[in-house]
């Protein structure tokens, strides 16, 4: 079965630092990947996503992830946190194995917080 | 062009009630699926209509269940309801409902079961 461990529920980095949130995930054949973002009381955005190809995937505002296969891990990255990056975020797999339905399964998520 | 829309917004329900959440999708997409949010939790994936037809389920009791109309847009209710019930509900939508389109996910609904 797939699932996925974002590693830290909390991150707190200070204005103009490298934003590093971790996420590693098992999935049993090459899933799908992707980052969303959620700001409190709104639905999910989605930042990125890696499907096939480059394996370095530049998102919106600044973000990308780099897929590691033999890491299994896809962690998103920033070289330089602003104040409106605070919020929560998840990463998510799909499988798109037999039925590939688009069923998102998503970690626990990780909430950013940037200090001035 | 608008984006995926829920409601109501807000919504609170005594224990044992039952409860309807409605969705439209994005106008072109056919598929619409609905997750779980509860409080600190990453979403929870509820189920997945494409073209009127149940394409995937999730490990939710048979208390749940959905339907697509069809224009597409999607109705999720739950009977029954039970404290743990609350969350906010989730509704997204994409073309295909496949892994490789983007799903674009709607405000939610957030229910308060007493």
């Amino acid at each position: 079965a797939q699932s996925v461990t974002q590693l830290g529920s909390h991150v707190s980095v200070s204005e103009g630092a490298l934003v590093l949130l971790r996420c590693n995930y098992s999935s049993s054949v090459p899933p799908y990947l992707f980052w969303y973002v959620q700001y409190p009381n709104q639905g999910l955005q989605l930042l990125l996503k890696y499907t096939t190809g480059a394996t370095l995937v530049k998102g919106i505002n600044g973000f990308e992830a780099e897929f590691k296969k033999s890491e299994t891990s896809f962690h998103l990255t920033k070289p330089s946190a602003h104040m409106s990056d605070a919020a929560e975020y998840f990463c998510a797999v799909s499988d798109r194995g037999s039925g590939n339905t688009g069923k998102l399964i998503f970690g626990q998520g990780t909430t950013l917080q940037v200090k001035p | 062009d608008a984006g995926v829309t829920q409601s109501p917004t807000h919504l609170i329900k005594t224990r044992g009630q039952q409860v309807t959440l409605r969705c439209s999708p994005i106008s072109g997409h056919k598929s619409v699926s609905w997750y779980q949010q509860v409080l600190g939790q990453g979403p929870q994936f509820i189920f997945q209509y494409y073209e009127k037809e149940e394409r995937g389920r999730g490990n939710f009791p048979d208390r749940f269940s959905a339907r697509q109309f069809p224009n597409y847009s999607s109705e999720l209710n739950v009977n029954a309801l039970l404290l743990g019930d609350s969350a906010l509900y989730l509704c997204a939508s994409s073309h295909t409902g496949t892994a490789d389109y983007e799903q674009y996910f709607g405000p939610g609904t957030r229910l308060t079961v007493t």
